[in-house]
C-alpha cells in the first residue's frame, strides 16, 4: 500500500532558509501536495506538483521532484515565525486523484 | 477559491449520544467529499469517501454504522458519530475537490471531545 514518510521535527532561525522532505511509496501518484496545519486548525493547501515536473516555484515556496528517488522536497526561502507549523506532504492514490494519502508530518519552528 | 465550511467547529457530547459533523461547499459543487480523522500529533487518517446519492466507501477498519456518512447534495456532506464514546474523541476533517486536479480543500476541522 502506499506510505509517505517525513521527519518529525525542523527548527530554523527566522530568516534562514527551511528544507522539508518527504518520500513516498506510490510511484503512480498522480500530484504531490503540500498542505500546512496550524494548531488547532483545518489543512491550507501551499502548493502542489504534477507528476511529470521535476521542479515548481511560488513565491517563497519551491518544490522539488524526484520521481526517481520517489521523494519530494519543499523549500520556504526567508522563513519567518508566522510560517510555524505542520506541514503535511500528500500524495494522491491510484484510485484517483482526489483521494489522499498524508505524511506524517513535520513540525516546523521558526524562532526569531 | 474554494471554500469548504465545516460545523461545527468544537463540540463535547456525552457518552452514548450522536453527534453531526456537516460539511460543505460553499461555492462549488462536490460529488466528492472525503471525511478524514486526525489524532493528536499524527497525521490524516482517510476514513471514508462521501459520494453525493449513493452510499459512501469506508476505508478498511472503519465501522461504517458508527460514523454515518450522508452527502444528500452537491454541496453538504454529513457525518455522524453514532453512540459515541470516549475513544472517538479526536480532530474530524472534511474536504472536497473542484475536480480540476488542484487540491483538495480542507474545512477547519471539528474537535470531539466525548466525555
Amino acid at each position: 500500500g502506499e506510505d509517505v514518510e517525513q521527519s518529525l521535527f525542523l527548527s530554523v532561525r527566522e530568516g534562514d532558509s527551511s528544507v522539508i522532505n518527504c518520500t513516498y511509496t506510490d510511484s503512480s501518484s498522480t500530484y504531490l501536495y503540500w498542505y500546512k496545519q496550524e494548531p488547532g486548525a483545518g489543512l491550507q493547501l501551499l502548493t502542489y506538483i504534477f507528476s511529470n515536473m521535476d521542479m515548481k516555484q511560488d513565491q517563497r515556496l519551491t518544490v522539488l521532484l524526484n520521481k526517481k528517488d520517489k521523494h519530494l522536497s519543499l523549500r520556504i526561502a526567508d522563513t519567518q515565525t508566522g510560517d510555524s507549523a505542520i506541514y503535511f506532504c500528500a500524495e494522491s492514490m491510484r484510485t484517483g486523484f482526489q483521494k489522499l494519502v498524508f505524511g506524517t508530518g513535520t513540525r516546523l519552528l521558526v524562532s526569531p | 477559491g474554494a471554500v469548504v465550511s465545516q460545523h461545527p467547529s468544537r463540540v463535547i457530547c456525552k457518552s452514548g449520544t450522536s453527534v453531526k459533523i456537516e460539511c460543505r461547499s460553499l461555492d462549488f459543487q462536490a460529488t466528492t467529499m472525503f471525511w478524514y480523522r486526525q489524532f493528536p500529533k499524527k497525521s490524516l487518517m482517510l476514513m471514508a469517501t462521501s459520494n453525493e446519492g449513493s452510499k459512501a466507501t469506508y476505508e478498511q477498519g472503519v465501522e461504517k454504522d458508527k460514523f454515518l456518512i450522508n452527502h444528500a447534495s452537491l454541496t453538504l456532506s454529513t457525518l455522524t458519530v453514532t453512540s459515541a464514546h470516549p475513544e472517538d474523541s479526536s480532530f474530524y476533517i472534511c474536504s472536497a475537490n473542484e475536480g480540476t486536479g488542484g487540491g483538495n480543500t480542507f474545512g477547519s476541522g471539528t474537535r470531539l471531545t466525548v466525555v
